[in-house]
């Protein structure tokens, strides 16, 4: 059981490039999201969805996009990077609130 | 005011110390409240979720306290393995599914 798979697991990117951070989880969880995690910021949300179709922004959305065409696959799309995004990315998901969250093993990216 | 709020530490424990940990929260509407550790350059893992009644899972104890929204993480005979980055989560503002992270407390245990 592979849990969480994020890939890449680093990437640098150029100024104004795009990319999209893919997000699979085979434990047909319903709830997934994304954060990025900065040095003393703690952890932020980015966005996230709770079933096929549905998507909604969280703390930090602006210069990503997202979507959930199956329960399986949640990609991070980055539209135009920019420095200020080079961060620790983590995808994750859960059954439900109430159980906690299951987090992948992180995408590193420096935008250059 | 963060969300959730934790001493950052760090927090330098010889094995065998019993250390506890505080984080306090600001949405009186939370409902969902965890622990997760997080080892250095690694994804957060679940350690426990902590409910109302407060509970235990070996030598690790959580309390809840929805009047002062306090929610507290103590760990008994520390192990030099329990080293690492502990956060406390609760659901956040607006949504109930959105999940909100203190910053994290910082423990290493010495030999």
């Amino acid at each position: 059981n592979a849990g969480v798979t994020q890939t890449p697991k680093f990437q640098v990117l150029k100024t104004g490039q795009s990319m999209t951070l893919q997000c699979a989880q085979d434990m047909n969880h319903e709830y997934m999201s994304w954060y990025r995690q900065d040095p003393g910021m703690g952890l932020r949300l980015i966005h996230y969805s709770v079933g096929a179709g549905i998507t909604d922004q969280g703390e930090v959305p602006n210069g990503y996009n997202v979507s959930r065409s199956t329960t399986e696959d949640f990609p991070l799309r980055l539209l135009s990077a920019a420095p200020s995004q080079t961060s620790v990315y983590f995808c994750a998901s859960s059954s439900g609130q109430v159980y906690g969250y299951t987090f992948g093993s992180g995408t590193r990216l420096t935008v250059v | 005011r963060k969300e959730v709020e934790q001493d950052p530490g760090p927090f330098n424990v010889p094995e065998g110390a019993t250390v506890a940990f505080n984080c306090t929260y600001s949405n009186s509407a939370s409902q969902s409240f965890f622990w997760y550790r997080q080892d250095c350059r690694k994804e957060p893992k679940l350690l426990m979720s902590v409910y109302s009644s407060g509970n235990e899972d070996g030598r690790f104890t959580a309390q809840l306290n929805r009047a002062s929204q306090y929610i507290s993480l103590l760990i008994r005979d520390s192990k030099l393995s329990d080293s690492a980055t502990y956060l406390c989560v609760v659901n956040g503002k607006g949504s109930a599914r959105q999940l909100t992270f203190g910053s994290g407390t910082q423990l290493t245990v010495l030999p």
